[in-house]
């Protein structure tokens, strides 16, 4: 079990600019969900797959992101036209649903700073 | 709607005494419950999860929580802190239905002193 992983660590960008987050789930996970965190808080749900069908989308995610899992393995966030309240930790989370009840593990995480 | 409420931002302890943290839910039906911890610029790690079979859940690092159903709380215990235990912990409810989102409480920041 090698976990979830997450790239980059962290991403310095100037407002404006677009960028792309990849995860990469526990290999036998059907579910991947994102999150984002921002200072002093506590998670909250952006998104998720079962495989790669994107089946909720929270009302944070606005339409400068957009989220794919094209082969129903890895995913990527992007966003598009940052802004300086996109600065947060972007944190992805895999599961395996229908096997028991089985938690999400997550990685650790995206931290982006928007200049 | 479900919701989890951490009822302190900070807890200060000694090394090697007892640690308490507290957490109330909010659920319409019986909830899965959890308690993540995260250090310093890192993922969650679970800690432990309650699925509706024992009350008392025992999981990593010593830690431990009891459902109270009457008292609507998780509150997630240590006999004795470890000064590797300084970290936020997040107590987390699942959200019911096909999403399974997790929804987060504020968190608790637990400090360890020497």
């Amino acid at each position: 079990d090698t976990g979830v992983s997450q790239d980059p660590r962290h991403k310095i960008t100037k407002r404006g600019q677009n960028v792309t987050f990849r995860c990469d789930p526990i290999s036998e996970h059907n579910r991947l969900y994102w999150y984002r965190q921002t200072l002093g808080q506590g998670p909250e749900f952006l998104t998720y797959f079962q495989n790669e069908a994107q089946l909720e989308k929270s009302r944070l995610l606005s339409d400068r992101f957009s989220a794919e899992r094209p082969k129903g393995s890895f995913s990527t966030l992007e966003i598009q036209r940052t802004e300086q309240g996109d600065s947060a930790m972007y944190l992805c989370a895999s599961s395996l649903v229908g096997v028991g009840n089985q938690p999400q593990h997550f990685g650790d995480g995206t931290r982006l700073s928007i200049l | 709607a479900q919701s989890v409420t951490q009822l302190d931002s900070h807890v200060s302890v000694s090394e090697g005494t007892p640690v308490l943290l507290r957490c109330n839910y909010s659920s319409s039906y019986s909830p899965s419950l959890f308690w993540y911890v995260q250090h310093p610029n890192k993922g969650l790690q679970l800690l432990l999860k309650y699925t509706s079979a024992a009350t008392l859940v025992k999981g990593i690092n010593g830690f431990e929580a009891e459902f109270k159903k009457s008292e609507t709380s998780f509150h997630l215990t240590k006999p004795s802190a470890h000064m590797s235990d300084a970290a936020e912990y997040f107590c987390v409810v699942r959200d019911g239905g096909a999403t399974n989102k997790l929804i987060f409480g504020t968190g608790t920041l637990l400090a360890v002193q020497p």
